[in-house]
């Protein structure tokens, strides 16, 4: 099956720094890369949809100017957390798809803001 | 946002028993499927529905999509210990966004 990773698999941060957050998909090109977030025993959450080549689009509530989303490649998505806060500590799962075909997950990111 | 409604929220069960939940929206979906996540994994999809009224099997899970269109329900038989997780299900919107459900936190006993 389609495999999707994540880079890193958990960081931790001092507050006010940025983190950067790389999605790939590895055996297929994605035309669409999602990001996920997830807090503590809740549901993900879509953030946003970014396509290859275009800006994402962000879901109502999300700052785009805080969580910056470049898709540079068919395979590789990345999500910056731009002067992170304590608030921001969550797990952020991308997921990948082309023509509309299933979302495969990746294994997420934990990130924890001191 | 737009969010399924999953019940029950958790299931503590006995291995060997058999495991129902359900999904309900108040919104009409035309893709339903459902997803297991391990902790600190991202979620993998075990079955999608695509037509109102379907019943899809996957070894021992079985789902159906309800006929409104606006439900679900996932069964899971003979429950063995590597089923604990939680269990999603998920609208798929015309534009490729997935609305999650809930989830249904399972724990199992043996």
């Amino acid at each position: 099956g389609a495999v999707v990773s994540q880079h890193p698999s958990w960081v931790i941060c001092k507050s006010g720094t940025s983190v950067k957050i790389e999605c790939r998909s590895l055996d297929f090109q994605a035309t669409t890369m999602f990001w996920y977030r997830q807090f503590p025993k809740q549901s993900l959450m879509l953030m946003a949809t970014s396509n290859e080549g275009s800006k994402a689009t962000y879901e109502q509530g999300v700052e785009k100017d805080k969580f910056l989303i470049n898709h540079a490649s068919l395979t590789l998505s990345t999500l910056t957390v731009t002067s992170a806060h304590p608030e921001d500590s969550s797990f952020y799962i991308c997921s990948a798809t082309w023509a509309g075909v299933e979302q495969f997950f990746g294994p997420g990111t934990r990130l924890t803001v001191l | 946002g737009q969010q399924l409604n999953q019940s029950p929220q958790s299931m503590f069960i006995q291995e060997g028993e058999d495991v129902s939940m359900n999904c309900t929206s108040s919104s009409i979906f035309n893709t339903w499927l459902w997803y297991k996540q391990d902790p600190g994994e991202g979620p993998v999809l075990l079955i999608a529905l695509y037509k109102a009224g379907e019943l899809t099997s996957n070894g021992r899970l079985t789902a159906q999509f309800g006929t409104t269109r606006k439900d679900s329900f996932l069964n899971i038989s003979a429950s063995i210990p590597s089923d604990v997780g939680i269990y999603f299900c998920a609208g798929l919107l015309d534009t490729d966004k997935l609305i999650f459900g809930t989830g249904t936190r399972l724990q199992v006993f043996p």
